[in-house]
């Protein structure tokens, strides 16, 4: 079975602020897919990032940033110099490396407040 | 691209009626995910098609529940007589069948029984 824990409930900061997000995964596969996902408060869903189980590169898109570490079972997003755009709930999400990661499973989000 | 759409945004609806969603998702994609999402919780697998197939369905998929997607493009989730534990946001994506999991979600549609 698969599990996502995301044990930050709620978090708030002030903008500019860098802000990290913890995402802890549990699986028995040997390969996997890691996923980010933004649901701001329009609610649909968005896609942030995906990283293969094979992969451990961190990797860097703008102000976000992410950190894959497989000998913890983790990957964390950090946003540097957060503003209040970013205030949503964000979702860590795993899937089994089946060839079109066709079933993701999601933790429970951490809701992220920016704030002036 | 007009994005995945969803249709009701909100349906309110009595223990025990019937109720239906549809969502169209982007037009070429060939995948088609439905999710519920409970507040505070981050969504549940419930079922997928690839084209008009349903390739999987979730154990939280009841005989109340069915889903179809007859020529491939829409798809409706029908809910029987509904409990008040079905209340819940209920979403949809659609993808190309190699996006590797980098979906498109709709607006969902929230169905609150009473």
């Amino acid at each position: 079975a698969q599990k996502v824990t995301q044990a930050q409930t709620e978090i708030s900061v002030v903008e500019k602020e860098d802000v990290t997000l913890d995402c802890v995964y549990e699986t028995r596969d040997t390969t996997y897919y890691l996923f980010w996902y933004k649901q701001p408060p329009s609610g649909e869903l968005v896609f942030l990032i995906r990283r293969n189980s094979f992969d451990e590169q961190n990797e860097i898109s703008g102000r976000y940033s992410w950190n894959f570490q497989k000998s913890t079972s983790s990957f964390n997003f950090t946003i540097t110099a957060s503003q209040v755009v970013d205030s949503a709930v964000y979702f860590c999400a795993l899937s089994p490396e089946d060839g079109t990661a066709s079933k993701l499973t999601f933790g429970t989000g951490t809701r992220l407040q920016v704030t002036l | 691209d007009t994005g995945v759409s969803q249709n009701p945004r909100h349906k309110i609806t009595k223990r025990g009626q019937n109720v239906t969603f549809r969502c169209d998702p982007i037009s070429e994609h060939n995948r088609l995910y439905w999710y519920r999402q409970t507040l505070g919780q981050g969504p549940e697998f419930l079922t997928y098609f690839q084209n008009e197939a349903q390739l999987e369905k979730s154990r939280l998929l009841s005989d109340r529940f069915s889903a179809e997607r007859p020529k491939g493009s829409f798809s409706t989730l029908e809910i029987q007589r509904t409990e008040q534990g079905d209340s819940a946001m209920y979403l949809c994506a659609s993808s190309h069948r190699d996006s590797l999991g980098a979906w498109y979600f709709g607006p969902g549609t929230r169905l609150t029984v009473t």
